[in-house]
């Protein structure tokens, strides 16, 4: 089966400019979080979404916004990038939303901020 | 949110038993203890997670103080590729959501 699957793997942004980042979870998983790693850091949380809702918001700006479809694959959205939004973005998938579910985590995607 | 304390860095053996500790001394009776790692250029991986007994899968051991506020999580051989970043995270409270707190981690090297 494939993990959990993100996409681009790599992307340059310009200060100012909008980007998407893209995340397709396990199949049958119906949870869907976001985490932003800066280098030497652990994961921060941002969202998580379950059954295309959301259940939970982290402490980041408004720039910053998500979106689970139907087939449960997930979008992050960040506006009006920053030189310190650069990092490393990890989506992780659960079967369930709460917290006795364990986590899978994709490889993420590395955001750079020019 | 409960906080967990670990130690920064940690040392092993090849073929040695590793025992992580995590304190998390304001745990609450929702909090579950969950146990991931990291290794370079990868996302976190799940290894394992409990509520109050100790649980064991295939990767490790999973050991609850009574009192909850600690753990310890074991890797029975330690292998090279079990060099990671460890990391304790509690995960539930009165939100209960799945909102995972990751902290610093203690990075472990495995020794040949």
């Amino acid at each position: 089966d494939a993990g959990v699957t993100q996409s681009p793997t790599h992307l340059i942004k310009t200060r100012g400019q909008q980007v998407t980042l893209r995340c397709s979870p396990i199949s049958g998983h119906k949870s869907v979080s976001w985490y932003q790693q800066v280098l030497g850091q652990g994961p921060q949380f941002i969202f998580q979404y379950y059954e295309k809702e959301e259940r939970g918001r982290g402490n980041f700006p408004d720039r910053f916004s998500a979106r689970q479809f139907p087939n449960y694959s997930s979008e992050l959205n960040v506006n009006a990038l920053l030189l310190g939004d650069s990092a490393l973005y990890l989506c992780a998938s659960s079967s369930g939303g709460l917290s006795y579910y364990g986590y899978t985590f994709g490889s993420g995607t590395r955001l750079t901020v020019v | 949110d409960a906080k967990t304390t670990q130690p920064n860095s940690m040392e092993s053996n090849e073929e040695e038993p590793v025992h992580l500790p995590c304190n998390h001394s304001t745990i609450s009776g929702t909090d579950y203890i969950h146990w991931y790692r990291q290794l370079p250029s990868q996302g976190p991986e799940y290894v394992i997670h409990g509520l109050t007994s100790n649980v064991n899968n295939r990767m490790a051991s999973l050991a609850i103080a009574e009192d909850r506020k600690s753990s310890t999580l074991i890797l029975h051989r330690a292998t090279l590729r079990d060099a990671a970043v460890y990391y304790c995270i509690l995960s539930g409270g009165s939100s209960n959501t799945g909102k995972l707190i990751f902290g610093q981690g203690t990075t472990l090297q495995v020794k040949p």
